[in-house]
């Protein structure tokens, strides 16, 4: 199984300042079709997961443009470029490409 | 807009039985492959299982393997999970995804499963 490892765990920042989330896989993740089916899943309190970012860099419908993704092979990042008080949850990274599709353990994102 | 209503849910006895089922709305079901991922409470995600559109193909998480069966309805746009042998362990909350070009691009509600004597 391809594990996803996450960092840090926890993350407290001020408003307005930028975060940063990183997501190393133990296999690349590009996939036989040469796509790298690496997503971002937000999931505030009390809520399911939603799509942020998928295929390493995409935003989806919908996403604010201060979320943005990063990375290729086994490194990726999820960026905030300036926090807001709706952004607090629980952030996770995510891969398709192989079976079992696995999750990362992901990063509690919290206002300092 | 695309809806995913899961139901099912409940408190059952280990070595019990539940069916899931997930209604979805506002898509073409029966063109999309979709997804049953589960959550144990204060936990991470774990994916269970996958279904391609007509149901021709399935795979599963080692841990459910045997036990699980996921299967559909593209008549009546439902998504299915048949949970056997139930464990303490398999208490969670489960969602219904939809895949979207191997990404998980929608989320139910989710429905609440809790195995307990």
């Amino acid at each position: 199984d391809i594990v996803m490892t996450q960092t840090p765990l926890s993350s407290p920042v001020t408003l307005g300042q930028p975060a940063s989330i990183s997501c190393r896989s133990s296999q690349s993740l590009v996939h036989s079709d040469g796509n790298t089916y690496l997503s971002w899943l937000q999931q505030r309190p009390g809520q399911p997961p939603r799509l942020l970012i998928y295929k390493i860099s995409n935003r989806f419908s919908g996403v604010p443009a201060r979320f943005s993704g990063s990375g290729a092979g086994t490194d990726f990042t999820l960026k905030i470029s300036r926090v807001e008080a709706e952004d607090v949850g629980i952030y996770f990274c995510t891969q398709a490409t192989q079976f079992p599709h696995t999750f990362g353990q992901g990063t509690k994102l919290e206002i300092k | 807009e695309v809806q995913l209503v899961e139901s099912g849910g409940g408190l059952i006895q280990p070595g019990g039985s539940l069916r899931l089922s997930c209604a979805a709305s506002g898509f073409s079901f029966s063109t999309s492959w979709m997804h049953w991922v589960r959550q144990a409470p204060g936990k991470g995600l774990l994916w269970v299982s996958r279904i391609t559109s007509d149901g021709s193909n399935t795979n599963y998480a080692d841990s459910v393997k045997g036990r699980f069966t996921i299967s559909r309805d593209n008549a009546k746009n439902t998504l299915y999970l048949q949970m056997n042998s139930l464990r303490a362990e398999d208490t969670a909350v489960y969602y219904c995804v939809r895949d979207w070009y191997h990404t998980k691009d929608y989320w139910g509600q989710g429905t609440l499963v809790t195995v307990s004597s």
